[in-house]
């Protein structure tokens, strides 16, 4: 199995553009999390879906936040416009539900704001 | 908001000798994980403790669980190199999403 796919790896964009991450989550898996990992905050969980519905997007931290899961195996997570605040790493995982908890993550896209 | 806190932040040893990592929690809990990661990569579930469980093992890794106190342990025996990571501790519930500490960074000194 090739494990949860993101892209790009590295992002490096001038501010106000718009940014779309994308994560294609291991097959079979029905959970998927989009997490946000800076030195100050450590890891923030933005947003999760099972069975592609959106269940808790309570850390999506405002509106030029958003997340979209279209089908089983494609997620993304844009950001419009966006801000040098937004640099980070954001990560995707995803999880079964029957072996509940246990998330395997992508590697990570390193997003940079000028 | 983090529900774990480890300690130490960061923590260097002498290859060979073994590494303790403590987490602590404020609420109540179904499970505690331990994650590692390896710089520029994503995070690798290591173990899972259930809460009606003190004690797991896998491999040089042995996990505690003192749901009265709401701390944990990572031990890991006979460090090597490779151990060198950050390693978090996450605590989960009912739900499906699981809540990460800020972690402690393990440097294993040759």
């Amino acid at each position: 199995d090739a494990g949860v796919i993101q892209s790009p790896r590295h992002e490096v964009t001038e501010m106000g553009q718009e940014v779309t991450l994308r994560c294609k989550p291991i097959s079979g898996h029905n959970s998927l999390f989009w997490y946000r990992q800076t030195m100050m905050r450590g890891l923030e969980l933005l947003i999760y879906f099972n069975n592609n519905v959106p269940i808790d997007d309570s850390g999506m931290p405002e509106d030029r936040f958003s997340a979209k899961m279209p089908n089983a195996s494609f997620s993304t997570l844009k950001i419009q416009p966006s801000e040098p605040r937004d640099s980070a790493v954001y990560f995707c995982a995803s999880s079964f539900r029957q072996v509940k908890n246990i998330q395997y993550f992508g590697a990570g896209t390193r997003l940079s704001v000028l | 908001s983090q529900q774990g806190e480890e300690d130490p932040q960061a923590l260097s040893i002498q290859e060979g000798e073994n590494a303790t990592m403590n987490c602590s929690y404020k609420t109540s809990i179904n499970n505690l994980q331990w994650y590692r990661q390896n710089s520029g990569r994503g995070l690798v579930h290591l173990i899972l403790i259930r809460s009606n469980e003190r004690e797991k093992h896998s491999g040089r890794l042995r996990v505690t669980l003192d749901t009265s106190k709401k701390s944990s342990s990572l031990l890991i025996t006979a460090s090597r190199a490779a151990d060198t990571a950050s390693y978090f501790c996450a605590t989960g519930n009912r739900d499906d999403k699981i809540i990460f500490g800020k972690g402690t960074r393990l440097h294993i000194l040759p």
